[in-house]
């Protein structure tokens, strides 16, 4: 099955960018994933990127996929006090734990 | 438009009885997967079930088990609960028989005692 890490922890300043990694094992899917987790609710699908693509850009939001290390990332511009959340990495049916994002005013 | 709906939001059980937990996907989908998820740790993907067939299984012993309806919604059986059975059950859709794309429910909390 997949195999999928990511660090459990980053604090921002409100503004400032945020950078969430995230290393995976398996290399088989169409896509990969970011979803969001918000206290008491279900898992919101944020974004995703194409495997053969290596860069997708949405609004604030910035994926990047290196393919040869297995890396993926997701940069949140411009950080406002509602991103703090938990940001999930998915491969196929794999998520990562979950990075517990804090924005500080 | 109605998205994932799950039911119930909270369960209390104790060991040894039997749970199930219900699912209606996002309109337009056809493919349930469930999820359980322990505080503070990532989901675990538990199975998918499409065309009222499981397609894939995480792994999940045989106390869990499910059924897809014509209807595309799912059921989750979890039969024997242990207390390391306490968790939130989250069920997703998705179209197409794969795994892509996911919406999620809001889950159900389910309380082993």
């Amino acid at each position: 099955g997949e195999d999928v890490e990511q660090s459990l922890f980053l604090s921002v300043r409100e503004g400032d960018s945020s950078v969430i990694n995230c290393t995976y094992t398996d290399s088989s899917s169409t896509y990969l994933y970011w979803y969001k987790q918000e206290p008491g609710a279900g898992l919101q699908l944020l974004t995703y990127i194409f495997s053969n693509m290596d860069m997708k850009q949405d609004q604030r939001l910035t994926v990047l996929l290196n393919k040869k290390d297995k890396h993926l990332s997701l940069r949140i511009a411009d950080t406002q006090t509602g991103d703090s959340a938990i940001y999930f990495c998915a491969e196929g049916t794999g998520f990562g734990a979950g990075t517990r994002l804090t924005v500080k005013p | 438009d109605a998205g994932v709906t799950q039911s119930p939001t909270h369960l209390i059980k104790t060991r040894g009885q039997q749970v199930t937990l219900r699912c209606s996907p996002k309109s337009g989908h056809d493919t349930v997967s469930w999820y359980q998820q322990a505080l503070g740790q990532g989901p675990q993907f538990i199975f998918q079930y499409y065309e009222e067939e499981e397609r894939q299984r995480g792994n999940f012993p045989d106390r869990f088990s499910g059924h897809q309806f014509p209807n595309y919604s799912s059921e989750l059986n979890v039969n024997a609960l242990l207390l390391g059975d306490s968790a939130l059950y989250l069920c997703a859709s998705s179209l197409g028989g794969g795994g892509e794309k996911l919406f999620f429910g809001s889950g159900t909390q389910l309380s082993v005692l």
